[in-house]
């Protein structure tokens, strides 16, 4: 059973655009909800992350839009840069049970 | 540098045979993960550890084992190899406090059996 889903699973945006990654999640005792970004070869990394009792979090070009009544949450890149290619997870956990459970990923392409 | 450190960082396995994959870091964070990831399936859980001497099941446990003598190690074991556990191996680690429950993953394991 997939506790969060992920979409899309591939992406290409051009340089400058807007790259919007979505993820929708079952279980309602889920409250932190982070994003990771992964380069090829390398682990995934932190990116930002977001609790329930806010609907937007924005850190620099990233921004996390939450919206709890419909259970999903969403990742934007603005100005999108080719430097901002790779793959990139959302995931989830709820106090008490800090056990991450991840999206499958999604593959950003930025073009010039 | 701070981190978690992961060994070796690929290896090529026959059926069969067993493996431990290493796995310390120097952050002393209490708990500690080990993820496999598959294209099209993201990052699962295999095994997990709280705090060291305990260690529990995630989502895809059999044929895996673990232990924590320390705080530091977390050695992943493959006791008979199967070409199904072919996969890229992540160790992570999450600090104990503070807001931020955000992992800190070393560089992966890249195993493949055959």
């Amino acid at each position: 059973q997939q506790q969060v889903k992920q979409s899309p699973q591939s992406l290409i945006v051009q340089k400058g655009g807007i790259s919007i990654i979505n993820c929708a999640y079952e279980n309602t005792a889920f409250d932190y909800f982070p994003w990771y970004q992964q380069f090829p070869g390398k682990g995934p990394a932190l990116l930002i992350a977001i609790r329930p009792d806010v609907s937007e979090k924005k850190e620099g070009r990233f921004t996390i839009s939450f919206n709890k009544s419909a259970k999903q949450f969403s990742l934007h890149i603005m100005d999108s840069q080719p430097g901002d290619s790779a793959t990139y997870f959302c995931a989830a956990s709820k106090e008490g049970n800090e056990k991450l459970t991840f999206g499958t990923g999604t593959r950003l392409t930025i073009i010039p | 540098i701070a981190g978690i450190t992961q060994a070796p960082t690929s290896q090529i396995l026959a059926a069969g045979r067993r493996m431990t994959l290493r796995c310390t870091q120097d952050m002393r964070h209490n708990a500690m993960y080990w993820y496999r990831q598959d294209l099209g399936l993201g990052l699962r859980l295999i095994h997990y550890s709280n705090t060291a001497g305990t260690t529990g099941k995630g989502e895809v446990p059999d044929g895996y084992s673990v232990s924590r003598a320390n705080t530091d190690d977390f050695p992943l074991t493959l006791a008979s190899a199967v070409p199904s556990q072919t996969s890229v191996y992540f160790c992570a680690s999450r600090p104990d406090t503070g807001d931020n429950y955000g992992y800190t993953f070393g560089s992966g394991t890249r195993l493949t059996v055959v």
